[in-house]
């Protein structure tokens, strides 16, 4: 079946950096993409969403891009603190339909 | 802000015992979701209610899964009997009714099959 996977499985990164987490997607009828944050012990958290009418889109500290050209999506963290460190992972939803399909995951390790 | 509710936060059971999670959405979220996740790897849907109707539970195993969500609101999820492969997290979410709307997840519980 169709899925969601990643590039990286782990990234490490300085404090005060920028992060980048990539992901590809091979569904093409998905028109919503999530990232999620998921730290050990946790459910995943909400970050940030973005729909497939949209190439870019910002909030705090965070912006993802979407390329569906190449089926390409990636998260941005700007200035990367200790407290991002966690599982990142981006999820699709096929249109007309409510489920998410996740992707693997990327560990983000930031160290001081 | 609000929370998806979900109880027990930890469980160990022996094969071949029956197992029961309990999820309690956002309030004014219609759609409730089952996911299981294996350690290292993204979540997967095991079954999704609207409402009180089960729209998706093609990933469910039916043998020995059963989910409900009687009222609408709360929902249960058990396992009888449980495998050693049942150990996993497993995770309760809600949304909104419409599908451009994120899902919530709770803190899930953690199963262990001995």
């Amino acid at each position: 079946g169709e899925s969601v996977g990643l590039h990286l499985p782990t990234l490490s990164v300085q404090e005060g950096d920028n992060s980048i987490i990539n992901c590809a997607y091979s569904n093409s009828a998905s028109d919503y993409f999530i990232w999620y944050k998921q730290e050990s012990g946790k459910g995943p958290q909400f970050i940030i969403d973005i729909r497939s009418n949209m190439d870019k889109r910002q909030g705090q500290r965070v912006t993802v891009l979407l390329n569906k050209t190449v089926k390409h999506l990636s998260l941005q963290i700007a200035a990367t603190q200790p407290g991002d460190s966690a599982v990142y992972f981006c999820a699709e939803r096929e249109t007309g339909f409510q489920k998410l399909v996740f992707g693997t995951g990327t560990r983000l390790l930031v160290s001081p | 802000e609000a929370e998806v509710a979900q109880s027990p936060r930890y469980k160990i059971t022996e094969k071949s015992q029956a197992v029961a999670f309990w999820c309690d959405p956002i309030s004014g979220h219609a759609t409730l979701y089952w996911y299981r996740q294996i350690l290292g790897q993204g979540p997967e849907l095991l079954v999704q209610f609207q409402d009180e109707s089960v729209v998706d539970d093609s990933q469910l195993p039916k043998d020995r899964f059963s989910a409900e969500r009687l009222k609408g609101v709360d929902s249960t999820l058990k396992i009888q009997p449980a495998e050693l492969g049942d150990s996993a997290m497993y995770l309760c979410a809600s949304s909104f009714r419409d599908s451009n709307s994120p899902l919530h997840f709770g803190n899930g519980t953690r199963l262990t099959v001995t």
